[in-house]
Order: structure tokens, then C-alpha cells, then sequence
């Protein structure tokens, strides 16, 4: 089955301190994939996305992230949080229009 | 230029009530979504329309769900006789022509859609 998962429903860290969001995937063939990020009472916006190329993404505002085809993960990174990336986000399976749960990153000062 | 608007941005209805949200996709997007959004759970994909082929409507929860977009720009999502579990945000995106998922998607703010 085609889908994605995204293990922990909120992450805690320190502003400064390094940051990852998980996220696993499952498809036929190759993925497109994509993180996007919710503020309160908005709609979701792009970060990053992998089609094909390099391993390591960058994006937006300092994010960036690893695609790994043999632990078929796509893991969001940034190496120093700040209390600003608070937010909700979601990894997404392009070819079928999948989202994860989401995962709540919260950055205390 | 304006992103992809939605609306209203709340709806409070009654159950058994008809109910249409609205979408305007950013102009010269041939692909348009709409996924639910609910308390506590992700992002449902529901049904998405691209250029003039036949919508994918693979996502529609019930019969009681449809989606029209006329003139290959703004979309109607209606659901019927609505009932409690429908309450969820309802959000709408647009792309450029779909290339099987490859594309960015821009969302709407969503629509807030309670049902007593």
C-alpha cells in the first residue's frame, strides 16, 4: 500500500538547538515528495520538495532534507530552530496525493 | 498577484442542511484539489480536477459529496444533508498542470465548516 507516515505527533526542542521531523514513505516506483508547513489558521505552505536528483533538499527558511531510498525516509532538518518554526508539519507523497498526520514542532525559547 | 482563495471562511450549519464552499484557484492553474482537514487528524485528500480530464473523485468520503469546476477555474465543493463528522476544515489547493504530483501545491486558507 502506497502511504505515509510521520511517527511523532509533536516534537520539543530548544530554540538553537538542531531540529528533525520524521517522516517514512511507501510507493511503487519513484516518489515525489514534499514538506509543507501549517501556521494557526492558515493554509499550507511549501518547503521543500524531492523529485529526483540529489539526496539533501533545501527549502525555505533555512530547512532542508534527506531523502534516503533505502530506509525510505525523507526526514525534515534544520540545524538551528527558532521559536518562529513553531508550527504543524506534513510530509507529503506527491504521486498520490498522500499526506502524514502531521507533527507539531514546538521551539521553547 | 492572489493566491487561492476560499469561502466563507466559516460555515455554521445545521444537521441535514446542504452546504457549498467555494474556491478560486491562482489564475493559469490547470490542477485543483480539495482536502478535509480534521480535529486531530491529517490531511484527507478528496478529490482533485486537472485541466479537462475527468476529476479523480477517488477520495470522496460518501455520495453525499461532490465537486464541480466550471469553466476550468473556480470550483464548488456541496456536500448534502450534512451530518456531524463532516465538521473538519476544508481546504483547497491549485497547481500548475499536475505532472503526476511533481507540482507545488498553493492552499487556500480553508474553511471552517461546523455542523450542529
Amino acid at each position: 500500500a502506497q502511504s505515509v507516515a510521520q511517527p511523532e505527533d509533536q516534537v520539543n526542542v530548544a530554540e538553537g538547538n538542531p531540529l528533525t521531523v520524521k517522516c517514512t514513505y511507501s510507493v511503487s516506483g519513484n516518489p515525489y515528495l514534499f514538506w509543507y508547513v501549517q501556521y494557526p489558521n492558515r493554509g499550507l505552505q511549501f518547503l521543500l520538495k524531492y523529485i529526483t536528483g540529489d539526496n539533501l533538499v533545501k527549502g525555505s527558511y533555512g530547512f532542508e532534507a534527506e531523502f534516503n531510498k533505502s530506509q525510505t525516509s525523507f526526514h525534515l532538518k534544520k540545524p538551528s530552530a527558532l521559536v518562529s518554526d513553531s508550527a504543524l508539519y506534513f510530509c507529503g507523497l506527491g504521486n498520490k496525493l498522500i499526506f502524514g498526520s502531521g507533527t507539531r514542532l514546538l521551539v521553547r525559547p | 498577484g492572489a493566491g487561492v482563495s476560499q469561502s466563507p471562511s466559516n460555515k455554521v450549519t445545521e444537521k441535514g442542511k446542504d452546504v457549498e464552499l467555494r474556491c478560486d484557484p491562482i489564475s493559469g492553474h490547470t490542477a485543483l484539489y480539495w482536502y478535509r482537514q480534521s480535529l486531530g487528524q491529517g490531511l484527507e485528500f478528496l478529490i482533485y480536477f486537472q485541466g479537462n480530464s475527468a476529476p479523480d473523485k477517488s477520495g470522496l468520503p460518501s455520495d453525499r459529496f461532490s465537486a464541480e469546476r466550471t469553466g476550468g477555474s473556480v470550483s464548488t465543493l456541496t456536500i448534502q444533508r450534512t451530518q456531524q463528522e463532516d465538521s473538519a476544515v476544508y481546504l483547497c489547493a491549485s497547481s500548475l498542470e499536475s505532472q503526476a504530483g511533481k507540482n507545488i501545491q498553493y492552499f487556500g486558507a480553508g474553511t471552517r465548516l461546523s455542523v450542529l
